[in-house]
């Protein structure tokens, strides 16, 4: 069975805290994503990276950073968590997109819920 | 961004076929039209997808419109386990690289036992 696995299912931290969110996937994909879900705002893309050490801004970068040294791993990191940071964070991967329609259908994690007190 | 349209909630009995649309009046000929759902307390999960002609596989089925404004997920004997929301999206395909995935609100299904 396909998967992506993360850190922590539930995390509480500070603000001001450093917090790293992990995910790791078996597919040998290339494409990762982090997105934050909130309710009435629905999926948000942070970052995304296509390949080992490559990196893109998504929709909502700022106050977050991202690591890929693997590529099996895709680290989100909040430099200083802050109270605005509390969401639902979900990271997926995907084969690149490719012309021609065949699914790069995106796999997702079960989800880390972060609480910034 | 092309945008889609879809009812807030939608209720079934078990056991019974669910159809659930979604509208895409400003869909460009490049769109291609994606399904995916959340169950609960999990993460997104792919349904299916479709350009033009309708389309099956294990999970469900999906009915485009000739005109491809509207197209409709159909679950054909809808189990407890199908409740989730269900959300339509539209994606370009071009070639190369990456692209996120934008979600609204979606569907929320209830299946009645």
């Amino acid at each position: 069975d396909v998967k992506v696995t993360q850190s922590s299912r539930y995390l509480v931290k500070r603000t001001g805290e450093k917090v790293f969110l992990e995910c790791v996937q078996d597919m040998d994909h290339e494409n990762m994503f982090w997105y934050r879900q909130d309710p009435g705002l629905g999926l948000r893309l942070i970052y995304f990276s296509y390949d080992v050490k490559m990196k893109e801004k998504g929709d909502i970068p700022e106050g977050y950073s991202v690591s890929r040294e693997k590529k099996e791993r895709f680290s989100l990191i909040l430099e200083s968590a802050s109270t605005n940071q509390t969401s639902m964070y979900l990271c997926a991967s995907s084969l690149p997109r490719v012309a021609g329609g065949l699914s790069n259908e995106q796999f997702f994690g079960p989800g880390t819920r972060l609480t910034v007190l | 961004d092309a945008k889609t349209t879809q009812p807030n909630s939608m209720e079934s009995n078990e056991e019974e076929p669910v159809h659930l649309p979604c509208n895409h009046s400003t869909i460009s000929g490049t769109d291609y039209i994606h399904w995916y759902r959340q169950l609960p307390s999990q993460g997104p999960e792919y349904v299916i997808h479709g350009l033009t002609s309708n389309v099956n596989n294990r999970m469900a089925s999906l009915a485009i419109a000739e005109d491809r404004k509207s197209s409709t997920l159909i679950l054909h004997r809808a189990t407890l386990r199908d409740a989730a929301v269900y959300y339509c999206i539209l994606r370009m395909y071009s070639g190369g690289g990456a692209d996120g995935l934008t979600f609204g609100k979606g569907t929320h299904l209830i299946i009645q036992p």
